[in-house]
């Protein structure tokens, strides 16, 4: 079965300093990858999604996404944290292998951006 | 503006009640998800629906019900047999049968069993 993992529970950054928050991924065939978002309290947000060709992926608020197939990885990065990006972060598969293409989760990653 | 409205945002129940929650979406798509949040588990699959008038039992279907009768509503029925009902509730929505389409979700539903 497909899946994705997220290492880390929670990431801490300074406002202006770069975040990474890390996510690898388990498929067979081809993967296909997204980045969510979540304020407390409401439904997730769309950042952005890999489905093929370029490596680095460009999504909304200024994240990008970087895919590596060789490690496995679909980490999400931006060059400046802002205090605002504070919030739940969720990487997810398309679960292919069954005949409907299920989204499959990570257990998600907390990004705290200290002023 | 298009999109998925979820109600109520928080409710309250005794143990024993069964409670439905409301799923529309005004977006036209086909497909349509349940999805039951806990902290630190990630979000998991109930229910979801491809066409109206079908559905399909997802990960953690038992103790939940729901119905597709519109293409604009996927109601979620918790019943007394759910365990443990308390959670967050997102319900999603896409328009693409394949595999590059992203979902869009509502607000989300807070159950609280008393």
């Amino acid at each position: 079965a497909q899946s994705v993992a997220q290492p880390e529970d929670q990431v801490n950054v300074a406002e202006g300093n770069p975040l990474t928050v890390k996510c690898t991924y388990s498929v067979s065939g081809n993967p296909y990858l997204f980045w969510y978002v979540q304020y407390p309290n409401r439904g997730l947000q769309f950042l952005l999604k890999y489905i093929t060709g370029d490596n680095l992926v460009k999504g909304s608020y200024g994240f990008e996404a970087e895919f590596n197939k060789s490690q496995t990885s679909f980490h999400l990065k931006k060059p400046s944290a802002l205090v605002s990006d504070s919030a739940l972060y969720f990487c997810a598969v398309r679960d292919v292998s069954t005949g409907f293409q299920k989204l499959v989760f990570g257990t998600g990653t907390r990004l705290l951006v200290s002023p | 503006d298009g999109g998925i409205t979820q109600s109520p945002k928080y409710l309250f129940r005794k143990e024993g009640q069964n409670v439905t929650l409301s799923c529309e979406q005004n977006l036209n798509h086909d497909a349509m998800y349940w999805y039951r949040q806990d902290p630190g588990q990630g979000l998991r699959l109930i229910y979801y629906s491809q066409i109206v008038n079908d559905f399909q039992k997802g990960d953690i279907a038992e103790g939940y019900s729901v119905s597709r009768e519109k293409k604009e509503s996927f109601p979620l029925t918790v019943t007394s047999a759910q365990k443990n009902p308390t959670a967050f509730y997102l319900c999603a929505s896409t328009n693409r049968d394949g595999p590059t389409g992203e979902l869009f979700f509502g607000e989300g539903s807070r159950l609280t069993v008393l």
